[in-house]
């Protein structure tokens, strides 16, 4: 099984600053990699699919970069409405999760 | 739109089973894969399987393997996922999400607490 980590578990940041969260294959996964975002008590929401794509309607300042076992998401300035939880997600080899991101303000 | 509607929270004993529905629309149900998704009380998200919507097909976690069924009625445009001898470990959130390499409409998710 392909496992996934996260850094940091838990990140205080202000509105405007420029966020970045690395995620970590156990394996090469090519560009099979994902990112969510989760408010409490809702859905996750697809930000990020295949390392660097951007899905449809999601705000340019979430980007995302990396290939083979290494990932990063950035936010390049914080919005009050980016506080969540933000989850990587593998699919080069069945499917699994990071354990999340928890991004809080400052 | 594209919507993805699950069925109402249950409350089971350990050893009996749940069936969570997930009812699609707004598109063509057959053309995408669905997964199923849990995640429990400040834990992670955990792939647990997913039906090609298709053919039928299915490929589930080995963590579930045994336990788990998930099914689709192409008629009704809902998918089915059954897990059987529940364990308090299996109180969770569960969600139906829809894609193949990635996921990229969920179910608001459906709360299983199993409790004697």
């Amino acid at each position: 099984d392909i496992q996934m980590t996260q850094s940091p578990s838990s990140l205080s940041a202000s509105v405007g600053d420029r966020v970045t969260i690395t995620c970590r294959a156990s394996q090469s996964i090519s560009s099979y990699l994902n990112w969510y975002q989760q408010k409490p008590g809702k859905a996750p929401k697809l930000l990020i699919y295949a390392a660097s794509s951007l899905q449809s309607g999601v705000p340019s300042r979430f980007s995302g970069s990396g290939s083979g076992t290494d990932f990063t998401l950035t936010i390049s300035s914080l919005q009050p409405e980016d506080f969540a939880t933000y989850y990587c997600q593998q699919s080069y080899s069945s499917y699994s999760f990071g354990q999340g991101t928890k991004l809080e303000i400052k | 739109q594209v919507q993805l509607e699950q069925s109402g929270a249950e409350v089971k004993k350990p050893g009996a089973s749940v069936k969570v529905s997930c009812k699609a629309s707004g598109y063509t149900f057959t053309s995408h894969a669905m997964h199923w998704v849990r995640q429990a009380p400040g834990q992670r998200l955990e792939w647990m399987g997913w039906i090609n919507t298709g053919n039928g097909n299915t490929k589930y976690s080995q963590k579930f393997q045994g336990r788990i069924t998930i099914t689709r009625d192409t008629s009704a445009t809902t998918a089915y996922m059954e897990l059987s001898s529940l364990r308090s470990e299996d109180t969770a959130v569960y969600h139906c999400a829809r894609g193949v390499d990635y996921m990229d409409v969920w179910g608001k998710g459906t709360t299983v607490i199993v409790s004697s």
